[in-house]
């Protein structure tokens, strides 16, 4: 089992671009969830999905942007990158919501927007 | 979501047990406790799940009072590679807006 696979590991962007970080899981987890950590804090949510073709926002979700159209799958868009946005973005994936076994996360992306 | 209070950071030397404690005044009935490790560039990670009394695995010990209002986190004999920091999450099992808020710092010096 491979778990939760997020990609890219680093990136970097300049201020105005977009891109998508990718994160996948196999274990047939029906929520998914993606989260940004900054220096010093803990994780704040951004967008979740209780199932393929459902989402809803988290606590920060301004600038990003998700979809679910499968159930292992779940990317995360960045509109149009700003310095803020500077962070380790993590993914996560449960059988629901808590759940009795609790979150499996990625390792994380970090990303630095210049 | 019931708001957790825990302590920022803790200071242990190998062999010793460390105990964190969380408090969540404002538990619900529904509510479930849980506990997560992370170390430095990682994901968190699961370490145990509670509801009252105490629960124990190969990790560590959750003790859960009877009113629930606090719940404890019990690392028996620390070592160095339990330096991590360790987040307390409060909410029903079906809850889908989980949070994590700054955690605890542990740090097991040698």
């Amino acid at each position: 089992n491979a778990g939760v696979t997020q990609t890219p590991k680093f990136q970097v962007l300049k201020t105005g671009q977009s891109m998508t970080l990718q994160c996948a899981q196999d274990m047939n987890h029906e929520y998914m969830s993606w989260y940004r950590q900054d220096p010093g804090m803990g994780l704040r949510l951004i967008h979740y999905s209780v199932g393929a073709g459902i989402t809803d926002q988290g606590e920060v979700p301004n600038g990003y942007n998700v979809s679910r159209s499968t159930t292992e799958d779940f990317p995360l868009r960045l509109l149009s990158a700003a310095p803020s946005q500077t962070s380790v973005y993590f993914c996560a994936s449960s059988l629901s919501g808590t759940g009795s076994q609790g979150y499996t996360f990625g390792s994380g992306t970090r990303l630095t927007v210049v | 979501l019931a708001k957790t209070t825990q302590p920022i950071s803790m200071d242990s030397y190998e062999g010793q047990e460390v105990n964190i404690t969380c408090s969540h005044n404002n538990i619900a009935t529904n509510d479930y406790i849980t506990w997560y490790q992370q170390f430095p560039s990682q994901g968190p990670r699961f370490i145990i799940q509670g509801y009252k009394t105490k629960v124990t695995n190969e990790v560590a010990s959750l003790f859960i009072p009877a009113d629930r209002k606090s719940s404890t986190l019990s690392l028996p004999r620390v070592s160095l590679s339990d330096t991590a920091v360790y987040y307390c999450l409060v909410g029903d099992l079906n809850d889908y807006k989980l949070s994590f808020g700054a955690g605890t710092t542990v740090t097991v010096r040698a």
